[in-house]
């Protein structure tokens, strides 16, 4: 069974200040990766997803993910954080050609990003 | 083009009553998944639909199921609800069941149990 694990669990961070948020999975087989944020009371909002190419993936506000595969990382990165990334960070896998399993993601158990002035 | 809308918002229950909970996918998505998230389990899939046939299933007991109608429309259903239910539980929708489709996520359903 794969699984997710982000190391940190709160990470403060000061405005303009780079950030980069940990994320490691097992799995014996392959899997596309992704990183959610949430937002205080909202749902979950795509990041950026890993399917197969370049491991250097770009995605909404800044944020970019190296796929590591020797290291079975995909760590999130952003510059320059700002306030308004202030919100809970998730990776997540699916595990590719499951039956019956394309949009089954698991999650890590999420990264609280505090920026602070 | 309007997100996956899920109601009610918020709602209370009482221990032992059941619950429905309803969500409308992205127009012309016909995958429709759930997932409950709570402080002490997180993030956990409980089933996905495709095409009104449940494809998957999470570790979650006999009292969580689900449907989708013909039009992607899903619910999912709560029997003999326990203080332990008490959560957020979200909708997502997809346009197929292969992997590398984008998953959109609705703003969710908050559960409180009493």
């Amino acid at each position: 069974a794969q699984s997710v694990t982000q190391l940190d669990s709160q990470v403060p961070v000061f405005e303009e200040a780079p950030v980069e948020l940990r994320c490691n999975y097992s799995s014996s087989v392959s899997v596309y990766l992704f990183w959610y944020v949430q937002y205080p009371n909202q749902g979950l909002q795509l990041l950026l997803k890993y399917l197969s190419g370049s491991t250097l993936v770009k995605g909404i506000n800044g944020f970019e993910a190296e796929f590591n595969k020797s290291q079975t990382s995909f760590h999130l990165r952003k510059p320059s954080v700002h306030i308004s990334d202030t919100a809970e960070y998730f990776c997540a896998v699916i595990i590719v050609g499951l039956t019956g399993g394309g949009n089954k993601l698991t999650f890590g158990t999420g990264t609280q990003l505090k920026v602070e002035l | 083009k309007a997100g996956v809308t899920q109601t009610p918002r918020y709602l209370i229950k009482t221990r032992g009553q059941q619950v429905t909970l309803s969500c409308s996918p992205i127009s012309g998505h016909r995958s429709v998944s759930w997932y409950q998230q709570t402080p002490g389990q997180g993030l956990q899939f409980l089933f996905e639909y495709f095409s009104e046939t449940q494809r998957n299933k999470g570790n979650f007991p006999g009292r969580f199921s689900g449907r989708q109608f013909s039009n992607s429309r899903s619910e999912m259903n709560v029997s003999t609800l326990e203080l332990g239910d008490s959560a957020l539980y979200l909708c997502a929708s997809s346009p197929g069941t292969g992997a590398g489709n984008t998953i959109y996520f609705g703003e969710g359903s908050w559960l409180t149990v009493v």
